[in-house]
């Protein structure tokens, strides 16, 4: 089983609004990622966990806040966000970080930020 | 700085030929190369990949070319279905976390 699960499939929020995207997987994969991808562009790294702890962190405004509660589960807050915001946001895992283990992208949600 | 390129944006193939898809890369570093496959609304879906220590990979109607010495890449795809419509990333990593794609080739296979 290669499936990473996110959800909500699409969401829509105004720029005061609080949300948490989701994101789980159950292959015993313990990288995690967060991307970003705007329409007709490559995935854009936004953050990585190695064992639950956040490794990288891509420059990411603070409005973006992510959160690892177990080895299983990402979770993507998000505040005070501005129209820019709006893109695909993918979640990925792999058997560990680094060379070698292909990442496994989730079906990603549609965040639309008006 | 675009690290992985894909000069070709768009692919069009008759159904049951080859497709064959390019992708360059300038920096020395990078030692594993991955191929995704991506539709519309969905995330991209791992394809194949290869290690810098090989020079070909194959799985099943996919196969990866890598030429070490020009810093290119090419996947092939024999025969091509109409179900393997979709865009295509070529992707390296330099032992490292981090994935660096190229900008996408538009794959459509004709009936």
């Amino acid at each position: 089983d290669t499936e990473v699960t996110q959800t909500p499939k699409h969401l829509v929020m105004g720029m005061t609004n609080k949300k948490s995207l989701k994101c789980e997987q159950h292959m015993g994969h313990r990288a995690m990622y967060w991307y970003k991808q705007k329409a007709k562009k490559p995935p854009e790294l936004m953050f990585v966990y190695s064992y639950e702890k956040l490794s990288i962190n891509e420059s990411v405004p603070s409005r973006f806040s992510p959160e690892c509660p177990n080895s299983s589960l990402l979770n993507l807050h998000l505040h005070a966000l501005q129209p820019e915001d709006s893109a695909l946001y993918l979640c990925a895992s792999s058997t560990r970080r680094g060379q070698g283990h292909e990442q496994y992208f989730g079906p990603g949600t549609r965040l639309t930020v008006t | 700085d675009q690290q992985v390129k894909q000069n070709s944006p768009s692919l069009s193939v008759q159904e049951g030929r080859i497709s064959i898809l390019n992708c360059d890369y300038t920096n020395s570093m990078f030692d594993y190369f991955l191929w995704y496959k991506k539709y519309p609304a969905e995330g991209p879906t791992f394809l194949i990949s290869i290690s810098s220590i090989k020079d070909k990979n194959e799985d099943g109607r996919f196969t990866v070319f890598l030429n070490k010495s020009a810093k290119h890449l090419s996947l092939h795809i024999v025969p091509s279905q109409p179900g393997d419509s979709a865009v295509y990333f070529c992707a390296a990593s330099a032992n490292d976390y981090k994935l660096s794609f190229g900008a996408g080739t538009t794959v459509t296979v004709r009936a």
